[in-house]
């Protein structure tokens, strides 16, 4: 049973570019949430998706923007990079939109922007 | 707004010794949710333990014991007798009870270091 995937692994962008990261959740999950986790700092909610529409966002700028594919997977795209953009993206699957269903990690994609 | 606090930012004992990671948190919610996962270096959370803000039993699983103290906003978390594998950083998580889905507030983290 394969867990939740991430790509790439790692990716270098410069300032101004833009980004695609993709998640594949866990089988048998339906809703994928993303979350930026900074060095030294706890993981902070992105956004989540449900039935492919976003449900929820946290504090993030319009540059940042998801979408969910009918198979459950989904994409975090950043636009205009900036330097504070580097950090560990973490996709996390669950099933259904309750808050008491338990979330599944990925390994996440490190994003280093120059 | 809710808010998660480990004041640890990073503990080190020596193996076999007992360890204690606090977290205390804030919320206007009357129903939450409170997690701790485990990040190793690998980067991957690993999900440890779910508690419902109605159930303030504390859980023992194995060397891991959780302590849940509503009247104090406080989800502390003992590891018995450490290991060198239990080294990681520990996150303790808030999520609420809303209309819809709420993402995870997590704290900054414990970075445990177990010596052998």
């Amino acid at each position: 049973d394969a867990g939740v995937t991430q790509s790439p692994t790692h990716l270098i962008k410069t300032r101004g570019q833009q980004v695609t990261l993709r998640c594949s959740p866990k089988s048998g999950h339906d809703t994928v949430s993303w979350y930026q986790q900074a060095l030294g700092q706890g993981p902070q909610f992105i956004f989540q998706y449900y039935e492919e529409e976003e449900r929820q966002r946290g504090n993030f700028p319009d540059r940042f923007s998801g979408h969910q594919f009918p198979n459950y997977s989904s994409e975090l795209n950043v636009n205009a990079l900036l330097l504070g953009d580097s950090a560990l993206y973490l996709c996390a699957s669950s099933t259904g939109d309750s808050s008491y269903n338990e979330q599944f990690f990925g390994p996440g994609t490190r994003l280093t922007v120059l | 707004a809710q808010k998660v606090t480990q004041a640890q930012t990073e503990i080190s004992v020596v193996e076999k010794e007992d360890v204690t990671l606090d977290c205390v948190y804030e919320t206007r919610d009357t129903t939450y949710y409170l997690f701790w996962y485990k990040q190793p270096p690998s980067g991957e959370l690993v999900f440890l333990i779910r508690r419902n803000s109605f159930d303030e039993q504390n859980e023992i699983s194995g060397r891991y014991s959780w302590n849940f103290q509503k009247s104090t906003s406080s989800f502390n978390f003992t590891i018995t007798a450490s290991q060198v594998v239990d080294s990681a950083v520990y996150f303790c998580a808030l999520r609420p009870e809303g209309g819809g889905a709420d993402g995870l507030t997590f704290g900054k983290g414990t970075h445990l270091i177990i010596q052998p």
